[in-house]
């Protein structure tokens, strides 16, 4: 499987700034996605990050919050942007391998602190 | 409205024991259910399913998928300590790649 690295590992932040987090991918892939896990909660997708287009965003995220880069296919950042305490949370970058009904497999995950 | 449910929540058993837990999903245009454990942040991926009545296994860890009856069954027999963790279920469904998470059950395996 695809090895999958996300820095940082994990920050804490003021409100009301911004931070990145980067996803590397030691593989060319075609879907990449990124996951926010709030404090006991389940898995949540935010967007499916696209090469070459616009991220597709889910239900509750906009891009004015959550900015997605995907500039080739081994590479993404999150931007959890003018960020509150409701931002905790650990995010997790993800890829598909083997085509349409392929296995998808998780990066370490960040986990934010917002202060 | 589509979900996927796990069940129990949590659970305590002492090593040795053998635990079933359970993924229910009402889904339109199943494709593939997923299991993940997850210990500290990242899932780490066990299983994907996309027939029904055949059995996946790897060690002791086995995983089968009813689409009749909209469910999927992960066994683990002769629990480690180590196996303690959080396990996720997931459905990919309909014509994305996304996948939707169930709740997780919390598995505690004591010495």
């Amino acid at each position: 499987s695809a090895v999958i690295s996300q820095k940082p590992s994990r920050d804490i932040c003021q409100r009301g700034t911004s931070l990145t987090i980067q996803c590397q991918v030691d593989s060319q892939v075609t879907m990449m996605f990124w996951y926010r896990q709030q404090p006991g909660q389940s898995l949540t997708l935010i967007a499916t990050a696209n090469q070459g287009s616009e991220a597709t965003y889910e239900s509750g995220f906009v891009i004015d919050k959550f900015p997605i880069s995907r500039p080739n296919l081994t590479f993404s950042t999150l931007t959890v942007s003018n960020m509150s305490p409701e931002d905790s949370s650990i995010y997790l970058c993800s890829v598909e391998e083997g085509g349409a009904r392929g296995e998808q497999y998780f990066g370490p995950g960040t986990r934010l602190t917002v202060t | 409205e589509d979900k996927v449910v796990q069940s129990p929540l949590s659970l305590v058993v002492h090593e040795g024991d053998t635990v079933t837990l359970n993924c229910s999903y009402e889904v339109t245009n199943f494709r593939s259910l997923l299991w993940y454990k997850q210990e500290k942040k990242a899932p780490t991926f066990l299983f994907m399913l996309t027939s029904s009545g055949i059995e996946k296994k790897s060690g002791r860890l086995s995983s089968i998928l009813d689409k009749k009856e909209l469910f999927s069954i992960l066994n683990i027999t002769a629990t480690q300590t180590g196996d303690s963790a959080v396990y996720l279920c997931a459905v990919r469904y309909n014509a994305g790649n996304m996948l939707t998470f169930g709740g997780g059950t919390r598995l505690m395996v004591k010495p």
